[in-house]
């Protein structure tokens, strides 16, 4: 049992350049998500997803996509990386705590990113 | 609209008690609790949900004001393991969407 499995761990990339971060799940949670952690920030979020076929954007989703195709994977997608994109995107899954509360989430490692 | 922490940094000596805050300007369905070490993940702490009481873990514990919308920790008896940055995670929508307003942080330093 894996957990949340984000790669890459490291990346650089130059500005207007894409790419992907993978995220993965084997505890069959229905809820996933994207935070980026800055420096003073907290976690803010990008994106999130209640179930298969279905995202919604959070506090700062400009600059980024996400898709849902399965219940374990949930990957974000920087579509032309802009230096304000360096940062440390955490991926999170959760499920319900019953009640339609949102119940613990559960972390990746996740991915630092340096935009040039 | 993020969550207020308060402090934004304390350090203590092993032994000692802590209490940080957490305000949110809209009304709360739930309060999360996260502690976050250097280089790593926020793990889990607590849930503190509308209408519930108060949640302990070991020597934490934390309690939920509804009407005031605000949350405090407390860190009793610290410990060198207890040292990390802590987030308090808002939901002010409720439903279980995954997704939470989280607090700046409080650095939180435990010395020997």
């Amino acid at each position: 049992n894996a957990g949340v499995t984000q790669t890459p761990k490291f990346q650089v990339l130059k500005t207007g350049q894409s790419m992907t971060l993978q995220c993965a799940q084997d505890m069959n949670h229905e809820y996933m998500s994207w935070y980026r952690q800055d420096p003073g920030m907290g976690l803010r979020l990008i994106h999130y997803s209640v179930g298969a076929g279905i995202t919604d954007q959070g506090e700062v989703p400009n600059g980024y996509n996400v898709s849902r195709s399965t219940t374990e994977d949930f990957p974000l997608r920087l579509l032309s990386a802009a230096p304000s994109q360096t940062s440390v995107y955490f991926c999170a899954s959760s499920y319900s705590s019953g009640g339609g509360i949102t119940g613990e989430l559960f972390f990746g490692e996740g991915s630092r990113l340096t935009v040039l | 609209q993020q969550p207020v922490q308060s402090p934004q940094a304390v350090i203590l000596r092993e032994g000692e008690d802590a209490v940080i805050n957490c305000s949110s300007s809209k009304a709360l369905y739930s309060v999360h609790w996260y502690r976050q070490k250097h280089g790593e993940a926020p793990v889990f702490l607590m849930i503190l949900l509308k209408g519930g009481e108060q949640k302990g873990h070991d020597k934490i514990s934390a309690s939920f004001n509804e009407k005031k919308q605000q949350s405090s920790l407390y860190l009793t008896a610290s410990q060198l393991s207890y040292s990390g940055t802590y987030f308090c995670g808002t939901d002010p929508w409720g439903g279980a969407t995954n997704k939470l307003i989280f607090g700046t942080g409080t650095l939180l330093a435990v010395q020997p």
